[in-house]
């Protein structure tokens, strides 16, 4: 069974641009989650989609958004970057999202992003 | 929300040792706590996990153990191996908060042969 996968792998974008990252979650599951990673602030949840909607939603400013389309693929984009978006963007899928009752959530290798 | 503290930030042991990290979790709702293993250009990979109506769980060298009561959650790993240094992330979740996970800091453990 094919694990979560996320395209580009790196990318370089300068201030001011915008980026979508895209993820592609394990075939059956319809929960996708977008972490963000960075040495100073550790692993911070974004939002998570189910089902096309987004279902939760972390801090993060309006630059961040995301969607999910109907064969439960997900993108987020970033719009008018800065330079404190550098990061390892992460996304991880799970059924159903019910993490706490059965679920396992599952993580993909990331997009590392550079902003100069 | 929910808040995660995660110590050591740091663990040096020598091959053969055990390592223990600790994370405490600020919200008596949350009933789930996995740890993840990250290895350099790798997202996290789930090792264990253990949920709030259980208070142990072990898979080979691997074992999690929670204290509901005082809000707390460790992971052990017994003879410790070089392929076991990596940074090792805490987490819990809220059961109404389907698909976040809050996180620790993760701990990095270096393993000298």
């Amino acid at each position: 069974k094919a694990g979560v996968t996320q395209t580009p792998r790196y990318l370089i974008k300068t201030r001011g641009q915008q980026v979508t990252l895209s993820c592609s979650p394990i075939s059956g599951h319809r929960s996708v989650s977008w972490y963000q990673q960075t040495p100073g602030q550790g692993l911070q949840f974004l939002f998570e989609y189910f089902s096309e909607t987004q279902r939760n939603k972390g801090n993060f400013p309006g630059r961040f958004s995301g969607r999910q389309f109907s064969n439960s693929r997900s993108e987020m984009n970033v719009s008018t970057l800065e330079l404190g978006d550098s990061a390892l963007y992460l996304c991880a899928s799970s059924r159903q999202g019910a993490l706490s009752i059965q679920e396992t959530q599952y993580f993909g290798p990331g997009t590392r992003l550079l902003v100069l | 929300g929910e808040n995660v503290e995660q110590h050591p930030s740091t663990l040096s042991v020598q091959e053969g040792d055990s390592a223990v990290i600790k994370c405490t979790y600020s919200d008596s709702a949350s009933n789930y706590f996995p740890w993840y293993k990250q290895e350099l250009g790798k997202g996290p990979q789930l090792i264990i996990d253990i949920r709030s109506n259980v208070g142990e769980k072990k898979d080979q060298r691997i074992a999690v153990t929670l204290n509901k009561t005082a809000k707390h959650f460790s992971l052990h790993i017994t003879e410790t191996q070089p392929e076991d240094s990596a940074v090792y992330f805490c987490a819990a979740i809220i059961n109404t908060n389907a698909g976040k996970s809050t996180f620790g800091d993760g701990t990095t453990l270096t393993v000298k042969p």
